[in-house]
């Protein structure tokens, strides 16, 4: 079975600066989908972002981008110009091609200092 | 279009009862799954429904257990409740046959006593 791993448990970043969060995964699969979901304290999980693993172009929705390494098996999320709004616990997520099986990570949980 | 529902927001419940949790999907959705979320924990996959089909459930006892109806609704079911079954017991859904992500629901919090 593909596995997740979030190695950070808690980050922390200041308000308006850069932070990354990362994700390793391992597949023995060549075809997959990531995602990065978000679950602020009012608990509705929000997708942030998804990356198609057969494209090399990273994907990125306004202030959200990921560092896709498809080699090392790394899905990083960076967040730029960090807002109080982005506080919440992020997870990543692995979705076979094959199948509707999704896997996550134990998150990772982002204060955002003022 | 309106998101994916769940009932009740909160269930309180007393230890050996049994709890049953609702979830209504997206319409258009055919794929329903369940997760727990125990508190300081990630997401512990439960079950995943599809087309009214149990196709793969995760590492839990058989007194966790659901099903799928017609309109692909689904609800979970979990008997003999014991203190650690309190958790935030999320639902999500997705379109058979899409690549895309899940959509989840505000979830149900179990609180065993």
């Amino acid at each position: 079975a593909q596995t997740v791993t979030q190695s950070q448990p808690e980050m922390s970043v200041q308000e308006a600066e850069t932070v990354t969060l990362s994700c390793t995964y391992d597949t023995s699969e060549s075809d997959y989908y990531l995602f990065w979901y978000k679950q602020p304290p009012s608990r509705q999980m929000i997708l942030v972002i998804r990356q198609e693993a057969y494209k090399q172009q990273n994907a990125t929705e306004n202030r959200f981008s990921v560092n896709f390494q498809k080699a090392a098996k790394s899905f990083s999320l960076k967040i730029s110009d960090s807002q109080l709004g982005d506080a919440a616990m992020y997870f990543c997520a692995y979705r076979s091609a094959v199948g509707n099986q999704f896997y996550f990570g134990t998150g990772t949980s982002l204060t955002v200092i003022p | 279009e309106a998101g994916v529902t769940q009932s009740p927001t909160h269930l309180i419940k007393t230890r050996g009862q049994q709890a049953t949790l609702r979830c209504s999907p997206i319409s258009g959705h055919t794929s329903v799954y369940w997760y727990q979320q125990a508190l300081g924990l990630g997401l512990q996959f439960l079950l995943w429904y599809d087309e009214g089909e149990e196709r793969n459930r995760g590492n839990f006892p058989p007194r966790f257990s659901g099903r799928q109806f017609p309109n692909y609704s689904s609800e979970l079911n979990v008997n003999a409740l014991e203190l650690e079954d309190s958790a935030l017991y999320l639902c999500a859904s997705i379109s058979s046959g899409t690549t895309y992500e899940q959509y989840f629901g505000p979830g149900t919090r179990l609180t065993v006593t």
